[in-house]
């Protein structure tokens, strides 16, 4: 298996653009996608497929990918933004399907 | 509405055994991959396992490979997961996930849907 590496925190204040890396040798060859957390509850899928955003996802939110790095952009960041977000990527090797993720990176609002 | 709830959680010894179950609506379970993702508290998402959608897939993390099984039954919309021989760093919230992917050459996979997670706490 590989690593995804982020940054451990990222801070902004309101109204700021906040862009949080991940970093990972299999980037070119895999999409990435991103997850939101807020304490206590579940993660919720935020980007898909390097810069798809599900329905429901504020437009304010954006992805974009450059050789081994992918970004997670938030544009205008609110105060309701501030979470933990994750990455994550497929992992495969030979016949091997599995998933990875990125150690996450806590946003905070100032 | 699709949903995922996830039951079975608890306080066990180590060494000891747990099964999870993850009950599904809203959507056609069968046409999905399934997989299980946990929480160590402070700390990060770490992917478990993942199932295809008629069980003939599996794939594990090393860390439970031999020990947690991950198995489907699509008659009852559920999701389940064995965990035997539990180990304190096993403790974590276990989310059940809807995965969107497929395994053949061009390997892409994701979770769009997750359940509220169900707490695990390996401890004597």
């Amino acid at each position: 298996s590989y690593e995804l590496t982020q940054p451990p925190s990222v801070s902004v204040s309101p109204g700021q653009t906040a862009r949080i890396t991940c970093s990972g040798d299999a980037l070119p060859k895999q999409y990435a996608y991103w997850y939101q957390q807020k304490p206590g509850q579940a993660p919720v899928l935020v980007i898909y497929k390097d810069s798809e955003r599900p329905s429901g996802i504020p437009e304010r939110f954006s992805g974009s990918s450059s050789g081994t790095t992918v970004t997670l952009t938030i544009s205008g960041v609110q105060a309701e933004d501030e979470a933990d977000y994750y990455c994550q990527s497929a992992d495969s090797s030979g016949t091997y399907r599995g998933v990875v993720f990125g150690g996450g990176t806590k946003l905070t609002v100032l | 509405e699709v949903q995922l709830v996830e039951s079975g959680g608890g306080l066990v010894q180590p060494g000891g055994s747990l099964r999870l179950s993850c009950i599904a609506s809203g959507f056609t379970f069968s046409s999905y991959w399934m997989s299980w993702v946990r929480q160590a508290p402070g700390k990060g998402l770490e992917w478990v396992a993942n199932i295809k959608e008629d069980g003939s897939e599996k794939y594990y993390v090393d860390s439970v490979k031999g020990r947690f099984t991950i198995s489907r039954d699509n008659a009852k919309n559920s999701l389940y997961l064995q965990m035997n021989s539990l180990r304190a760093e096993d403790t974590a919230v276990y989310y059940c996930a809807r995965g969107v992917g497929n395994s053949g050459p061009f390997y892409y996979y994701y979770m769009d849907v997750w359940g509220k997670g169900t707490t695990v706490t390996v401890s004597s």
